[in-house]
């Protein structure tokens, strides 16, 4: 049972490089989402998805491109890497968009950017 | 927009005490709370949930939480911790982002730390 799949867990990237980190689910949910994880703030929302083409914003979208193609797949795109994205990254899904159920939640990906 | 306050950055406890950390919301016609536990070096699960009912909810691991409307509250409790507790342990309220869709927004955490 794999869950949520992050890839990779670990990256150092150099100011104005470009990734994209993978997320991937095997649950058939609707819904799934990118969070960053920063000391002392806790987690932010990037941003989310409600189903296939379907995205939007969160409260911190900027520096970052979301697509969802597959229901399976939720890929987060760096378009110009810069310092200030050094964090910690998770995906998340749900089944429904409503959160009458719970998240699930990847291992994370930790960026560094140099 | 909804929102969660965690009044408890760190809280320290002595194996086998009580605990309790702190997590106000700001005030809303319906709310669902949620309370999330990380481990080091693993992502986020789900340790309990309030929607609607009893306001009294229970979770895994021995914890449990009180919905308070008046108070606007949801404290998270457990009568004895272990060193298998120290953890982030995170509040979170389910916000409503538009066109029927629903996200949820995290308080900034407490860090639990049981001392042997």
């Amino acid at each position: 049972n794999a869950g949520v799949t992050q890839t990779p867990k670990f990256q150092v990237l150099k100011t104005g490089q470009s990734m994209t980190l993978q997320c991937a689910q095997d649950m058939n949910h609707e819904y799934m989402s990118w969070y960053r994880q920063d000391p002392g703030m806790g987690l932010r929302l990037i941003h989310y998805s409600v189903g296939a083409g379907i995205t939007d914003q969160g409260e911190v979208p900027n520096g970052y491109n979301v697509s969802r193609s597959t229901t399976e797949d939720f890929p987060l795109r760096l378009l110009s890497a810069a310092p200030s994205q050094t964090s910690v990254y998770f995906c998340a899904s749900s089944y429904m968009a409503g959160f009458t159920g719970e998240l699930f939640f990847g291992e994370g990906s930790r960026l560094t950017v140099l | 927009a909804q929102s969660v306050t965690q009044l408890d950055s760190q809280v320290p406890v002595f194996e086998e005490a009580p605990v309790e950390l702190r997590c106000n919301y700001s005030s809303s016609v319906s709310v669902y709370l949620f309370w999330y536990v990380q481990y080091p070096n693993q992502g986020l699960q789900l340790l309990l949930k309030y929607l609607s009912g009893s306001t009294l909810v229970k979770g895994i691991n021995g914890f449990e939480a009180e919905f308070n409307k008046s108070q606007t509250s949801f404290h998270l409790r457990k009568p004895s911790v272990h060193i298998s507790d120290t953890a982030e342990y995170f509040c979170a309220v389910r916000a409503y982002s538009g066109a029927g869709s629903y996200q949820l927004t995290f308080g900034k955490g407490t860090k639990l730390s049981v001392i042997p």
